[in-house]
């Protein structure tokens, strides 16, 4: 299995700023994903973020709000920018079996993110 | 796309009763992965028990068992003597090339 810490675990943040979220993975992974889950909700596949190339996005969401960075096999961060109270959710990494992939995800403990 | 439904958005059991959670789904295709994954209030997503849909038997992890059901595209998770530590929203997902969530269901424990 694989372990994923997440960074922080919860921020309160005001309204047009930015905030970067950490993952780092006790493993290489070939791909990491982003979701987000609002309040009460289920969650959201927001990107898939590949080593090497740039990030694929799901019908709405945008680089531009929701830039990502995979410098390497074993780390990502999720930037979201120009917040909003709209952007208060949790948002979680995961990663798929590298030994099967496709077969099982794991996930980080999640970031809390309030926008005031 | 593929979508996936839970009816039940809150469940109520008693503590050492059994609860069956619903799950259906909306698929093409004939091999793909089924899960069910709890979140408890830390947020962490913990995978409880995964299916595979080229398996016939029904897969069962200690007191977490489904009963999966390929031509009516339904998987249902069956939790026996529930604990209160089983208090959580439990999620439904699809995996083929990516993973699909139900809405969840909330799952109370009456002591």
């Amino acid at each position: 299995s694989a372990v994923i810490s997440q960074k922080p675990s919860r921020d309160i943040c005001q309204r047009g700023t930015s905030l970067t979220i950490q993952c780092q993975v006790d493993s290489q992974v070939t791909m990491m994903f982003w979701y987000r889950q609002q309040p009460g909700q289920s969650l959201t596949l927001i990107a898939t973020a590949n080593q090497g190339s740039e990030a694929t996005y799901e019908s709405g969401f945008v680089i531009d709000k929701f830039p990502i960075s995979r410098p390497n096999l074993t780390f990502s961060t999720l930037t979201v920018s120009n917040m909003s109270p709209e952007d208060s959710s949790i948002y979680l990494c995961s990663v798929e079996d590298y030994r099967a992939p496709g077969t099982e995800a794991f996930f980080g403990q999640g970031t809390r993110l309030t926008v005031v | 796309a593929q979508t996936v439904t839970q009816s039940q958005p809150e469940m109520s059991v008693q503590e050492a009763e059994t609860v069956t959670l619903s799950c259906t789904y909306d698929t093409s295709e004939s091999d793909y992965y089924l899960f069910w994954y709890k979140q408890p209030p830390s947020r962490q997503m913990i995978l409880v028990i995964r299916q595979e849909a080229y398996k016939q038997q029904n897969a069962t992890e200690n007191r977490f068992s489904v009963n999966f059901q390929k031509a009516a595209k339904s998987f249902s998770l069956k939790i026996s003597d529930s604990q209160l530590g089983d208090a959580a929203m439990y999620f439904c997902a699809y995996m083929r090339n990516m993973l699909t969530f139900g809405g969840g269901t909330r799952l109370m424990v009456k002591p």
